[in-house]
């Protein structure tokens, strides 16, 4: 299957921690990047490769990868982080991509 | 600094051909591993890609879009443009340019998309 799949919403209390995972066989394969997108906007880089972080991306945003699942952990989540988060990777053919069905994650 | 932006009709009515322009600077399509993507998003749904063109030209399709969809460049311009035959009021979506670096280690390759352009609405209605 090429399909990857999200929770549809996660809370996190304001400091606390929380993890969004990502699923899909080919995630046993390529390693996933994430996007986060806020209302209106257009998604912005997060976490690629392994554990990569783009410039300006602060270091609360993690990721990590086991099996067909892939995760971003957002460490000490800040009232900013509330948006929606969409994982990718390149899916098993190996030659298209395929995004997630995205992740609400709402700061309580 | 890197960034694009996308251009094209807002309105286009059904079983049109849309013909979507991403004009950017700040890297150039001519340079080895460089890429660049077409992404949409329904509104209020996931984001979809729908095609990659690579500096050597390779052109990559979204399966299920493929016979509607085609993509090109041109280097001198720093211009990718996308057309989609055949539209439908299910294509209503914002469509989004992105530029795709990549790395590959000694298991495989991978990409990522950074940055992305402001995106532009595209409704397709009679």
């Amino acid at each position: 299957s090429s399909e990857v799949t999200q929770d549809p919403v996660v809370s996190v209390a304001l400091g606390q921690t929380v993890r969004i995972t990502c699923q899909g066989d080919s995630l046993r394969s390529y390693y996933a990047s994430w996007y986060q997108q806020k209302p209106g906007q257009a998604p912005r880089l997060v976490i690629y490769g392994k554990d990569n972080r783009p410039s300006g991306i602060p270091d609360r945003f993690s990721g990590s990868s086991s099996g067909n699942t892939a995760s971003l952990t957002i460490t000490g989540a800040q009232a900013e982080d509330e948006a929606d988060y969409y994982c990718n990777s390149r899916d098993s053919s190996g030659n298209h991509y395929v995004f997630g069905t995205g992740t609400k994650v709402t700061v309580l | 600094q890197v960034t694009l932006k996308e251009s094209g009709p807002a309105l286009v009515r059904p079983t049109q051909t849309l013909t979507l322009t991403c004009t950017f600077s700040g890297f150039s399509l001519s340079t080895s591993t460089m890429r660049v993507s077409w992404i949409r998003q329904p509104p209020g749904k996931a984001l979809e890609w729908l095609a990659r063109i690579d500096w050597d030209d390779d052109k990559f399709y979204s399966t299920s879009l493929k016979t509607r969809l085609t993509i090109s460049k041109d280097t001198s311009k720093n211009q990718v443009v996308l057309t989609m035959t055949n539209m439908d009021p299910v294509d209503t979506a914002t469509y989004y340019c992105a530029r795709m670096p990549g790395y590959c280690g000694s298991i495989s390759c991978y990409e990522w998309f950074d940055p992305w352009g402001q995106g532009t609405l595209v409704t397709v209605s009679s």
